[in-house]
């Protein structure tokens, strides 16, 4: 199974800041990677698909870059609706494998 | 989209129980759909998924041959049956969309959960 493994685990950060997000992939995975944003008591929510494709509706301060075994959300100008739990996931081959997340908090 | 999961439930150790996802909002029967769960504290595991037309299907070793996922084009549904359930299986159960016809790559949109609850 391909494992991946986010950092950190939690961070801590104030509205208007630059805030980036690190995903890691035990092997090659392409751009076979998406993003989902999850707050409490809610479901997941699609961000980013394919590395860097933005999905319809998702403010434009989220980006996503990288390829291969390492991965980059990036949220520009952090909103107080931004806090929540962020996590990867690799869809290059199954079983589909997530990160254990990161968790967003207010500073 | 929406996607309604039931069959919440609070089970012991070595029974089963039926987990429904009823589809709406989009054409089911061309996209895969997947459970994915979410134990209390933890981050999100894929369980399993069915192709659109039934004919491809996987799961995660932690649960196969007790899991068996299937789907009803006709009634818009999603069924995941569990048994011999063990207490490591309670979790919040989704029901996912795949963003294709086929069972590898990303959910593009997420039920709000069922609730499984085994423990003796």
């Amino acid at each position: 199974d391909i494992r991946m493994t986010q950092s950190p685990s939690s961070l801590s950060a104030s509205v208007g800041d630059r805030v980036t997000f690190t995903c890691r992939a035990s092997q090659n995975i392409s751009h076979y990677l998406s993003w989902y944003q999850q707050k409490p008591g809610q479901a997941p929510k699609l961000l980013i698909s394919a590395a860097s494709k933005l999905q319809s509706g998702v403010p434009s301060r989220f980006s996503g870059i990288g390829s291969g075994t390492l991965f980059t959300l990036i949220i520009n100008s952090l909103q107080p609706e931004d806090y929540a739990t962020y996590s990867c996931q690799q869809s290059y081959s199954t079983p589909q494998t997530f990160g254990q997340g990161t968790k967003l908090e207010i500073k | 989209v929406y996607l309604v999961e039931s069959g919440r439930d609070l089970g012991q150790p070595g029974t089963s129980l039926r987990l429904a996802c009823v589809a709406s909002g989009f054409t089911f029967d061309d996209y895969a759909m997947h459970w994915v769960r979410q134990a209390p504290g933890k981050g999100l595991e894929w369980v399993s998924g069915i192709s659109w037309n039934s004919g491809s299907i996987v799961y995660a070793d932690s649960v196969k041959g007790r899991f068996t996922i299937s789907r009803d084009n006709a009634k818009n549904s999603l069924y995941l049956q569990m048994t011999s359930l063990r207490p490591e299986d309670t979790a919040l159960y989704y029901c996912a969309k795949g963003h294709r016809r086929w069972e590898l790559g990303h959910f593009d949109y997420w039920g709000r959960g069922t609730q499984v609850t085994v423990s003796s």
